[in-house]
């Protein structure tokens, strides 16, 4: 199976900031990645799909870059919505795998 | 709009069965491949299972494989999990969720339930 390693494993940013959570894979997975968001009690919600793709209904402060292991999402500036765990998943063969989270924090 | 309505979590003994569904609306359920999703309580996430649109092919995460299955009915636009042997490591939250493709499989989830709660305790 392809790991998917995503760092930090937290993040503390404050409103207005830009950040950027990296993803690799442990092997070359093309652009087949999508971002995830997922809030407390929430179930996640599509992003960013074939690496840098907007989901629609998605704010453009969102966007993705990357191709074959290492993989990029950016918020270019900061809301208090966006305060979040943001997943990575890799979709290269069936056997989908996703990375292990990354919080995003209130400074 | 697209709904994903999960049911059948609960407290279930070690070494018995469940079977959750997915009831779905708002879109061509026949048309897209399907997937479970799982969540251990403060834990990330895991992919379990895939089945294509038409229920023609499968696919399992390997840690579930020969324990689970999935399945759906198209004419009831619902779509299954039965979970045999459980486990303690089974416990978790369990989401369906659609895949973007038409007719095909993306491997993108675009639209997920609010998951149900398996708790695996004696």
């Amino acid at each position: 199976d392809v790991q998917m390693t995503q760092s930090p494993s937290t993040l503390s940013a404050s409103v207005g900031d830009r950040v950027t959570i990296t993803c690799r894979a442990s092997q070359s997975i093309s652009f087949w990645l999508a971002w995830y968001q997922q809030k407390p009690g929430k179930a996640p919600k599509l992003l960013i799909y074939k690496a840098s793709r907007l989901q629609s209904d998605v704010p453009p402060r969102f966007s993705g870059s990357g191709s074959g292991t290492e993989f990029t999402l950016t918020i270019s500036s900061l809301q208090p919505e966006d305060f979040a765990t943001y997943y990575c998943q890799q979709y290269n063969s069936y056997w989908y795998t996703f990375g292990q989270g990354t919080k995003l924090q209130i400074k | 709009q697209v709904q994903l309505v999960e049911s059948g979590g609960g407290v279930v003994q070690p070494g018995r069965s469940l079977r959750l569904s997915c009831a779905a609306s708002g879109f061509t359920f026949s048309s897209h491949g399907m997937h479970w999703v799982r969540q251990a309580p403060g834990k990330g996430l895991e992919w379990v299972a895939l089945i294509w649109y038409d229920g023609n092919k499968e696919y399992y995460a390997d840690s579930v494989k020969g324990r689970f299955t999935i399945s759906r009915d198209n004419s009831e636009n619902t779509l299954y999990l039965q979970i045999n042997s459980l486990r303690a490591e089974d416990t978790a939250f369990y989401y369906c969720a659609r895949d973007s493709g038409i007719t095909g499989t993306t491997g993108e989830f675009d639209y997920w339930g609010q998951g149900t709660l398996v708790t695996v305790s004696s």
